[in-house]
């Protein structure tokens, strides 16, 4: 089972101001997957980070609000950008092992004020 | 579109009770489908994974089915305690594309 490390667990920010999420894996993996999940609601797809190209975005989310890195096959960063209120949620990092079984980072919780 | 729904959104029961929680997905063309538990701002622990050629699947006091055809998984819970307290969402995979479910929030009275 792969082991993921997530941090913040949470963190409380200004408005305006970014926030970078780190995610690290024990193991070797192609994708690597951002969720969103708002108050009371459950997972929305952010974008699928793969190593060395670029992340694809569903939908909705673009590239300068939640820019994406991922250096290699165990590591990725989301950044919330110049954020306000409506971003106030729990961010999860996510692998899926053999492309089938998804294991989920401990999730940042986000207020902004 | 495909869509996974939760029934019920939030129980509550007293100690000690078996329980079902209910997920129907609408395109039953899925590889898999994932229950886990989630905790108050936490993330997702898995639970169980039930492969689209299986029926059930177990762990201790755990116990998940999949009807594929009609689109529905239970997750069963025997003698529930206190700390099984959390929500429960389920999540289907068509192919590296999981869809999940809003969740059931359990809680489970002392």
């Amino acid at each position: 089972s792969a082991v993921i490390s997530q941090k913040p667990s949470r963190d409380i920010c200004q408005r305006g101001t970014s926030l970078t999420i780190q995610c690290q894996v024990d193991s070797q993996v192609t994708m690597m997957f951002w969720y969103r999940q708002q108050p009371g609601q459950s997972l929305t797809l952010i974008a699928t980070a793969n190593q060395g190209s670029e992340a694809t975005y569903e939908s909705g989310f673009v590239i300068d609000k939640f820019p994406i890195s991922r250096p290699n096959l165990t590591f990725s960063t989301l950044t919330v950008s110049n954020m306000s209120p409506e971003d106030s949620s729990i961010y999860l990092c996510s692998v899926a092992e053999h492309n089938e079984k998804l294991f989920f980072g401990s999730g940042t919780q986000l207020s902004v004020l | 579109k495909q869509e996974v729904t939760q029934i019920p959104a939030a129980l509550s029961v007293p100690e000690g009770e078996n329980l079902v929680l209910n997920c129907s997905f609408t395109d039953s063309a899925i590889y898999n489908l994932q229950w886990f538990r989630q905790d108050p701002g936490k993330g997702l622990t898995s639970l169980l994974l039930i492969q689209s050629s299986q029926r059930e699947q177990t762990s201790g006091r755990l116990n998940a089915s999949l009807d594929k055809s009609s689109g529905r998984s239970t997750l069963y819970i025997a003698a529930s305690q206190p700390g099984d307290s959390a929500t429960y969402l389920c999540a289907a995979n068509y192919g590296q594309n999981f869809v999940f479910g809003p969740g059931t929030r359990l809680s489970v009275l002392p």
